[in-house]
C-alpha cells in the first residue's frame, strides 16, 4: 500500500523567504510520481508540481521546486520568495499507473507580511 | 479550455435522504476520480472511471456509487446519508494516455459541500 506522510501541520513563513515543505512517502511499485497541490480556503485543489521516480533531476516550476531523495523517500517542495497569496493548505500525493492519488494529511503554510 | 465543473457547489440534507452530485471534465479527458475531504479523514480516494467502467475503488461502503456517461461526465450518488457524510467532495479529470502513466495530473473541481443534517 502507498503512504504519505506530511510531519507539519502548520507553518509560517515571512513574506519574500523560501519555505520548505516536508513529505515522505512509502511505496512497493517501481514506478510511481509525486505530486503538490496548493488548497486555498475556497477549497480547490491546484496543482503545482509533479515528479517522476525515474526522473534523474529535481522538478522545478516558477517558485516551486521539488527536493527528490529517492533512497529516502522523500519529496519536500520549496517555495521561493513567499508571497501571501501563498498561504494555503498544501497537499503532497503520491500515484501509481492505477489513476489514483493517495494524498498526505497536508500542511498549512501561513505567510507573514 | 473550461475547467473541471462540479454542481451543485454547496447541498444541504438530512440523515437517511440520497443525493447525486455530477462533475463534467475537461473536454478530451477520458478519466474521472472523486474524492472525499474531511477534517478527521483528510483527502481519500473514492472512485475512478474510464470509459463508462469503474477501473479503481477505494475503501467506502457500497451506499458510494458512481456511473460515468459517454461524453465522459460522471455521477456519483450516496444513498442513505448519514451525518458523517458530510464533506467536501471533490472531482478530479486526466487524460488518461499511455504517455503519461504514473505522470498524468489530476486537475480538480471546485467540489461540492455537502452538509448532513
Amino acid at each position: 500500500a502507498q503512504k504519505i506522510t506530511q510531519t507539519q501541520p502548520g507553518m509560517f513563513v515571512q513574506e519574500k523567504e523560501a519555505v520548505t515543505l516536508d513529505c515522505t512517502y512509502d511505496t512497493s511499485d517501481p514506478s510511481y510520481g509525486l505530486f503538490w497541490y496548493k488548497q486555498p480556503s475556497s477549497g480547490e485543489m491546484i496543482f503545482l508540481i509533479y515528479q517522476g521516480s525515474y526522473d534523474q533531476q529535481n522538478a522545478t516550476e516558477g517558485r516551486y521546486s521539488l527536493n527528490f531523495q529517492k533512497a529516502r523517500k522523500s519529496a519536500n517542495l520549496v517555495i521561493s520568495a513567499s508571497q501571501l497569496g501563498d498561504s494555503a493548505m498544501y497537499f503532497c500525493a503520491i500515484s501509481s499507473n492505477t489513476g489514483k492519488l493517495i494524498f498526505g494529511q497536508g500542511t498549512t503554510l501561513q505567510v507573514k507580511p | 479550455k473550461a475547467g473541471v465543473t462540479q454542481t451543485p457547489r454547496y447541498l444541504i440534507k438530512t440523515r437517511g435522504q440520497q443525493v447525486t452530485l455530477s462533475c463534467s471534465p475537461i473536454s478530451g479527458h477520458r478519466s474521472v476520480s472523486w474524492y472525499q475531504q474531511t477534517p478527521g479523514q483528510g483527502l481519500q480516494f473514492l472512485f475512478e472511471y474510464f470509459s463508462e467502467t469503474q477501473r479503481n475503488k477505494g475503501n467506502f461502503p457500497g451506499r458510494f456509487s458512481g456511473r460515468q456517461f459517454s461524453n465522459s461526465r460522471s455521477e456519483m450518488n450516496v444513498s442513505t446519508l448519514e451525518l458523517g457524510d458530510s464533506a467536501l467532495y471533490l472531482c478530479a479529470s486526466s487524460r488518461d494516455t499511455e504517455l503519461a502513466g504514473v505522470g498524468d495530473e489530476q486537475f480538480f473541481g471546485p467540489g461540492t459541500r455537502l452538509t448532513v443534517l
